[in-house]
């Protein structure tokens, strides 16, 4: 049992180049989060799928897509990087109940230069 | 938007003492999140409160929610050095949306030999 797992674990991009982080999870969740941070800001959430085949736009939405491929796999995509996407960028599941718990992944360190 | 104020932002103390972090907001959650984040690592649940005047104790960690809902801290009796991390407040949409949570910017404590 791996609970949520992300890839890669580092990136340096170019700007205006594109990429797809990566987020599995084994615990049959059916909501998935991606969320940034940078320092000072806290976590801050860029697209939610609250159950398998919707998605919907959190705080920070711009400049990015998503993609809840099944009910294990939610991706994240930049399809233009921006030095300003330069961030730590966290995955997340839970299971909807009334002290449920929300799992992170390890993290995705990304640099735009 | 609702916001969480958290207080200090940065704490740093001797091993042995004690110290709290507040976690503030003008707007009722229906429940109320502890994270602790390390170095390199995503969040991890601590404690999830849900009743007004609930104090829930972890160990050394004694967290509590607010009468109206809208507040919560953490107290940490004879701190050490593997308490060392980002504590994130987290809390849950009163009548809102139930899939999203809203992150305060976090306390990050450094406990010291």
């Amino acid at each position: 049992n791996a609970g949520v797992t992300q890839t890669p674990k580092f990136q340096v991009l170019k700007t205006g180049q594109s990429m797809t982080l990566q987020c599995a999870q084994d615990m049959n969740h059916n909501s998935m989060y991606w969320y940034r941070q940078d320092p000072g800001m806290g976590l801050r959430l860029i697209y939610y799928s609250a159950s398998e085949g919707t998605t919907d736009k959190g705080e920070v939405p711009n400049g990015y897509n998503v993609s809840r491929l099944n009910k294990r796999e939610f991706s994240l995509r930049l399809e233009s990087a921006a030095p300003s996407q330069t961030s730590v960028y966290f995955c997340a599941s839970r299971e909807l109940a009334v002290q449920e718990t929300q799992y992170f992944g390890p993290g995705t360190r990304l640099l735009v230069l | 938007t609702q916001l969480l104020e958290q207080s200090p932002q940065f704490l740093s103390i001797q091993e042995g003492e004690n110290l709290t972090v507040y976690c503030n907001s003008s707007s009722v959650f229906s429940s109320l999140q502890w994270y602790r984040q390390e170095p390199g690592e995503g969040p991890v649940l601590l404690v999830t409160v849900v009743t007004g005047g609930e104090v829930k104790k972890l160990k050394r960690l004694t967290f509590q929610f607010g009468d109206a809902r809208k507040d919560s801290s953490l107290h940490i009796t004879a701190a050490q050095p593997g308490d060392t991390g980002l504590y994130l407040c987290a809390g849950r949409n009163s009548g809102g949306s139930n899939y999203k949570l809203t992150f305060g910017k976090g306390t990050l404590l450094t406990v010291n030999p």
